[in-house]
């Protein structure tokens, strides 16, 4: 059964300062992995998908790396601002299925 | 562009009634899906459909049923609803892997069962 895991499970930063969010699977046979941003009440918006055969994806600010060798992932958010401030989840794909982690939310202060 | 449409987006109900949960999806996916979420647990996959006419348990089936009426639609039903069942749920969609596999969300369903 896959295991997903997000540490810290909370963040909270002063405006400007990059974002460093892990995420870590348990088993590296996997089709893909993508991240999710998720606003309070709110459904999840995928930010980054990145396919098994790539290294990393890349969306304006947002940067995400995958290693599947050591089951990680890391998304990185540079220079953060107050609009930032929400949960975010990475989900693994294995087969049809998604497996979620619980999430860090992340606060930005101005 | 609608995406997914999940209706009703708020219920409450009492222990025992029943309600249907109704999803649908106008990106011509073939994969559907039916998460949970509850507080400090991420999403838990309670069924999906692979394709028209197939549904497969997920994680956390027990006391749902599906129904994937064609392919834009795939409904979940509670038929006996349990204070367990309060949670916010979500249906979505994608292409199967190992196509693309992007997950798309609709905005959510709460559900309290009193």
């Amino acid at each position: 059964k896959q295991e997903v895991t997000q540490i810290p499970a909370a963040l909270s930063v002063p405006e400007g300062e990059n974002l460093v969010l892990n995420c870590s699977f348990t088993d590296s046979a996997i089709y893909n992995l993508q991240w999710f941003r998720q606003d309070p009440g709110k459904g999840l918006t995928s930010l980054l998908l990145i396919q098994s055969s790539q290294r990393e994806q890349t969306s304006g600010r947002l940067n995400a790396s995958l290693d599947k060798s050591s089951g990680r992932s890391t998304l990185y958010i540079a220079a953060s601002q107050p609009g930032d401030s929400a949960t975010y989840l990475c989900a693994v794909g294995n087969d049809y299925k998604l497996s979620f982690g619980a999430g860090t939310t992340v606060t930005v202060r101005a | 562009n609608a995406g997914v449409t999940q209706t009703p987006k708020f219920q409450v109900l009492k222990t025992g009634q029943s309600m249907t949960l109704q999803c649908a999806q106008d990106m011509n996916h073939n994969s559907m899906y039916w998460y949970r979420q509850d507080p400090g647990m991420g999403l838990r996959l309670i069924y999906y459909s692979a394709s028209e006419g197939t549904t497969d348990k997920g994680e956390v089936p027990n006391g749902y049923n599906v129904s994937r009426l064609n392919k834009r639609e795939f409904s979940l039903r509670l038929e006996s609803a349990a204070p367990s069942q309060t949670s916010v749920y979500f249906c979505a969609s994608s292409e199967p892997q190992p196509n693309t596999g992007e997950l798309f969300f609709g905005e959510g369903s709460r559900l309290t069962v009193l």
